[in-house]
Order: structure tokens, then C-alpha cells, then sequence
């Protein structure tokens, strides 16, 4: 499968508890992107690399998030101190080229945060 | 403001029957693109289609259709002769070409159900 892929698939944890995420895009892609899905919403733009560089972030990354792209390969994305809120699907994508081009899914990692 | 508008939440049709996804768009960017996804029950977003600004054409690809009018902001999706394996939410999704170079603005979706 060369698609892009994402680790673990479901995380359940407490509140108040790091976790991280990882995805490995697709091998020759130069941009990767967090997004985040809540129940009955398209998903939110979170952050996005090209190559190593993180070049933007949302509002919506509260100072409890990090992300990282070590090598301009696989990436992590970091929630410390999980609160409820936190509870979604984490999707990462990958896109080749110029910014406007489209954007290929991984299956998402879905977080519960009790 | 750049924002997408799904109005339809959920649709439900049966096997076999046309169907049509509104997708509204405001952005005050003269370039952009626009896109759907197809979100299956598996979960996994599956790109659709890409369009720019610049080309209003038409496209048809097997039984799906779009449908581009700038002068009503929208980009609709027609399924024809649906399938239960049609069935998923779809996501209309919109990229500017100045300003965020990440950001895609997706809509909240529709659901759509095809029932046998």
C-alpha cells in the first residue's frame, strides 16, 4: 500500500495525558497537513509542513499541540495535557508539487479522551 | 470571508435514482480551486475532483458529473444512476491561491444514503 498511512488508528486516553500521532505520507509528496475532524464537520486545517519546514499554523493549534517533521519524512503531531475537547478524528495528509494541488488522506486516528 | 456551504446535511435516494450535492462558495480571490472528497463509512478521504477558477468547463467522469458556475458561486455534483456503494458523506473543499498555503476550507458535507 503506498498511500498514505497513519498510527494507531484509535487512541483512547485520560484526560490530562500526552499523546502522539504519526503519519507517513506518501514517499515522493514535499507537503504534509494536519487536519481535525469532529462528528458532522468537514475536517479543520491544524498545520502544514513542506518538506521539514513547518510553514503554518492555526489558530486552532492551542500551545498544547506540536507537530514536527523530522527529515521531510514521516511526522508527529503531539497533544500534551489532553483535555475532552481534544476528542476527534486526526486526519494527516499529503499533497506533490504546488500548493494547489490535491490533497491524499490517510485513514485518520481517532482520539478519546475520557 | 472564505467560506464553503453544504446546505444539503443528508440525502437519501434510492438505487438507480440521479442525485445532486450543492456546494456554495464565497472567497474574494479571483484564483482558486475547488474540490470534492468522498468520505466512505471506512473513513478514509478519497479525492474526487479538482477545478480552477479559470475553467468553468463541465466534467463528466463515468456517473459523476460537475457542474462549475461562477456567476452563482457554486460547484454542484451530480451522481447518476446511483449505488448503494455511493453511499458516503461528500465533502466540497475550497483552496485559494494567494494567502494560506495549506488551508483547505472544507464544507460540513452531505450524507448520502442509497438504499437498494
Amino acid at each position: 500500500d503506498t498511500g498514505v498511512s497513519q498510527d494507531p488508528r484509535h487512541k483512547i486516553t485520560k484526560r490530562g495525558q500526552n499523546v502522539t500521532f504519526r503519519c507517513d505520507p506518501i514517499s515522493e509528496h514535499n507537503r504534509l497537513y494536519w487536519y481535525r475532524q469532529t462528528l458532522g464537520q468537514g475536517p479543520e486545517f491544524l498545520t502544514y509542513f513542506q518538506n521539514e519546514a513547518q510553514l503554518e499554523k492555526s489558530r486552532l493549534l492551542s500551545d498544547r499541540f506540536s507537530a514536527e517533521r523530522p527529515k521531510g519524512s514521516f511526522s508527529t503531531l503531539e497533544i500534551q495535557r489532553t483535555e475532552q475537547g481534544d476528542s476527534a478524528m486526526y486526519l494527516c495528509a499529503s499533497s506533490l508539487g504546488p500548493s494547489y494541488n490535491e490533497q491524499f488522506f490517510g485513514p485518520g486516528t481517532r482520539l478519546t479522551v475520557l | 470571508a472564505q467560506k464553503v456551504t453544504q446546505a444539503q446535511t443528508e440525502i437519501s435516494v434510492v438505487e438507480k435514482e440521479d442525485v445532486t450535492l450543492d456546494c456554495v462558495y464565497e472567497t474574494r480571490d479571483t484564483t482558486y480551486y475547488l474540490f470534492w472528497y468522498k468520505q466512505p463509512p471506512s473513513g478514509e478521504l478519497v479525492f474526487l475532483i479538482r477545478r480552477n477558477s479559470f475553467d468553468e468547463q463541465n466534467e463528466i467522469s463515468g456517473r459523476y458529473s460537475w457542474n462549475f458556475q461562477k456567476s452563482t458561486s457554486s460547484f454542484n455534483f451530480t451522481i447518476t444512476a446511483s449505488q448503494v456503494v455511493d453511499s458516503a458523506v461528500y465533502f466540497c473543499a475550497l483552496k485559494n491561491y494567494g494567502g494560506s498555503q495549506g488551508n483547505l476550507i472544507f464544507g460540513k458535507g452531505t450524507k448520502l444514503s442509497v438504499k437498494p
